[in-house]
């Protein structure tokens, strides 16, 4: 079933250790993004790729790294959790980079102690 | 920069009656607008879109929206609502041109009683 399949479905971490969200797509789309969503702050931007092979920082870009090697992978890295970064994370995907309509995972539940 | 405001933190409503979700947006041309739902525990799923032309736009579930330019506003209404519409709905805004990404409002919780 085409569509974004994120990995892993909740964590708990440790502040201090480094977590790696993964996310899929199988829509050959260009564009992916990562969203952080938190209780009365909506959904925020944390980084997006126009393209495989380029990055760009979005709203709250602050402790988390991207990389876009190949279309249908887009991970989210946080190199040392820390307690504000607990939150729902979705991933997300266009066709192409601007504003188009926009496909979104199931989701990855963190809690960092 | 676009902005996308929801006055409506929670609503309730009784089932089989009619609903409408507030949005209104900052922006500075003709925007592309879009309304999600998201199930608790889901993903966000797309309602409905406008880019332009007819100013009533139909999704699915039975939604509907209205582009009023003059109020800034693309409300999202349903004539008669069912347990099963219980869910968190976004609006987001976007740029009808260039790389602008989408903004979410913080969207509005809509319960649904019986």
């Amino acid at each position: 079933i085409a569509g974004i399949t994120q990995a892993p479905t909740s964590q708990i971490l440790a502040a201090g250790r480094r977590m790696t969200l993964r996310c899929t797509q199988d829509m050959r789309h260009n564009a992916m993004y990562w969203y952080r969503q938190d209780l009365g702050l909506g959904l925020r931007l944390i980084h997006y790729s126009n393209t495989a092979g380029t990055t760009g920082k979005g709203e709250v870009p602050d402790g988390y790294s991207v990389s876009r090697a190949n279309t249908d992978d887009f991970p989210l890295t946080l190199a040392s959790a820390v307690p504000s970064q607990t939150s729902v994370y979705f991933c997300a995907s266009s066709v192409r980079s601007g504003s188009h309509e926009q496909f979104f995972g199931p989701g990855t539940r963190l809690t960092v102690l | 920069a676009q902005s996308v405001t929801q006055p409506d933190i929670h609503i309730t409503v009784s089932e089989g009656a009619s609903l409408e979700l507030r949005c209104n947006y900052s922006y500075g041309a003709t925007p592309y607008l879009f309304w999600y739902v998201q199930s608790p525990g889901q993903g966000l799923q797309l309602l409905l879109k406008y880019f332009s032309g007819d100013t009533l736009v139909q999704g699915i579930k039975g939604f509907e929206a209205e582009f009023k330019r003059s109020q800034s506003s693309f409300n999202l209404r349903k004539p008669s609502v069912h347990w099963s519409d219980a869910a968190e709905y976004f609006c987001a805004v976007g740029a009808n041109f260039g790389n602008e990404k989408l903004t979410f409002g913080t969207g509005t919780r809509l319960t649904i009683i019986p």
